[in-house]
């Protein structure tokens, strides 16, 4: 089990929204540890979406935006367009493991 | 452009030593400022960080593979390595190497940069 909980799967209609949850707990997201999106398409390497909660790397599209809350953080996808169907996966820090941590992943399906 | 190449044996018997490299064309490993880490996905599981590297050879390692694993850097070749020693079948899994930007606090530290990924499977 991931100490990060993410959503097995989401789906979403081309130009909808939607939003991809990671929970996690005290000793991580609760922490104020920063949380950072990764998107990985078919095939392809993880590519770093959004850094430190809500900073995109230069060339994301402003579509995606990061956010985070007590023990949870989420990552919004705006305008959905087919080629972002692909596995996102949310990171922090984990105190408690002394180490960095992952969500187990959700992948998006773009009806 | 940096990139990054993973490389190394697709198959390793249980209880044998699994040996990766991590080739970085683009740049140098021992620039400074970066980590150099490890992070592999299990089939149908979340990924997980092994271990990161500084070109100087500081490393820091998951707590609970630190006694299997050892990860080293070699500026000569623009590489870094990862040896995961008394395998199982649990260790299958597909493995990334990634930079990590340093500086600041590094429990906020994130991965720029991934490799594709190599898919080592565990078997007699």
């Amino acid at each position: 089990q991931s100490v990060l909980t993410q959503s097995p799967s989401v789906s979403g209609a081309p130009g909808q929204r939607v939003t991809i949850s990671c929970t996690g707990s005290s000793s991580n997201i609760g922490a104020g540890y920063d949380v950072h999106w990764y998107q990985r398409l078919p095939g392809k390497a993880p590519k770093l979406l959004i850094f430190r909660n809500s900073n995109r790397p230069s060339g994301v599209p402003d579509r995606f935006s990061g956010s985070q809350s007590g023990t949870s953080a989420s990552l919004a996808i705006s305008g959905l367009q087919t080629e972002d169907e692909a596995d996102y996966y949310c990171q922090t820090y984990d105190s408690g493991l002394s180490g960095w941590v992952f969500g187990g992943g959700t992948k998006l399906t773009v009806l | 452009q940096l990139q990054l190449q993973e490389s190394g044996p697709g198959l390793v018997k249980p209880s044998e030593t699994l040996s990766l490299t991590c080739t970085v064309s683009g740049g140098s490993i021992s620039t400074g400022f970066y980590y150099w880490g490890w992070i592999r996905q299990p089939p149908g599981k979340g990924l997980e960080w092994i271990g990161s590297i500084y070109y100087s050879g500081k490393t820091y390692y998951n707590a609970s593979l630190k006694s299997r694993v050892t990860i080293s850097a070699d500026t000569s070749k623009n590489q870094f390595s990862l040896k995961l020693s008394s395998v199982t079948a649990a260790d299958t899994a597909v493995f990334y190497c990634a930079r990590h930007p340093g500086g600041g606090d590094r429990r906020n530290w994130y991965f720029d940069l991934w490799g594709r990924g190599t898919l080592v499977t565990v078997s007699s």
